[in-house]
């Protein structure tokens, strides 16, 4: 069965400094993967998505995500953080087959950043 | 656009009491999905479908139905409620197909449940 890892439950990171937020899952064919933001008290915003194709995803509010099948990961990076970036961030892998009919979801990473 | 519209934000009830989430696109997706967060627990799926008259049970369904009678409607029902049921509940929309139209799912910006 397909799962999600976040590894890490909460990172602070300075203002301007380089984020990276892992996820690890376990799929047997390509996935169909994704990375969420839920800033408190809202709903969920897509950030980007990975199906096929080039391995680095870039995706919205300047970050980007890259596939590493070998290592089963999908890490989300950002190369200067702001202080809007203070959220909850969620890795999901679509259920199979390609397929998005349901999204298997990580626990979250919330992430705090100081001024 | 709309996007995917949830009412009401804000819910109160009693034990045993039931009532009805309600969930609308007006995007034309195919796929819809009902999740509730709980802290610590992730988003868990309730149910979903996958086009109008079809749906399926997800991760944790008992004590909700849902029906689609149409593309744009997605309405959770809560039988009986129950303090367990507490919860923050969003509702989800999506493209079918696999591709750059598809997979993003689109969410609503929740229902916060409280039963006492």
């Amino acid at each position: 069965a397909q799962s999600v890892t976040q590894p890490d439950i909460h990172i602070t990171v300075s203002e301007g400094a380089s984020l990276e937020l892992r996820c690890n899952y376990s799929y047997g064919a390509t996935p169909y993967l994704f990375w969420y933001v839920q800033s408190p008290g809202q709903g969920l915003q897509l950030l980007l998505k990975y199906f096929s194709g080039d391995t680095l995803v870039q995706g919205i509010k300047g970050f980007e995500a890259e596939f590493k099948r070998s290592q089963s990961s999908f890490n989300l990076r950002k190369p200067s953080v702001h202080w809007s970036d203070a959220a909850e961030y969620f890795c999901a892998v679509g259920d199979g087959a390609g397929n998005n009919r349901k999204l298997i979801w990580g626990l979250g990473t919330s992430l705090a950043v100081n001024p | 656009n709309a996007g995917v519209t949830q009412t009401p934000k804000f819910q109160v009830l009693k034990t045993g009491q039931s009532m009805t989430l309600q969930c609308a696109q007006d995007m034309n997706h195919e796929y819809m999905s009902w999740y509730r967060q709980d802290p610590g627990m992730g988003l868990r799926l309730i149910h979903y479908s996958v086009g109008a008259g079809i749906t399926d049970q997800g991760e944790v369904p008992n004590g909700y139905n849902v029906s689609r009678s149409t593309t744009e409607d997605f309405p959770l029902r809560l039988l009986s409620a129950a303090p367990s049921q507490t919860s923050v509940y969003f509702c989800a929309s999506s493209y079918g197909d696999r591709g750059r139209r598809g997979g993003g799912y689109t969410f609503g910006s929740g229902t916060r449940l409280t039963v006492v």
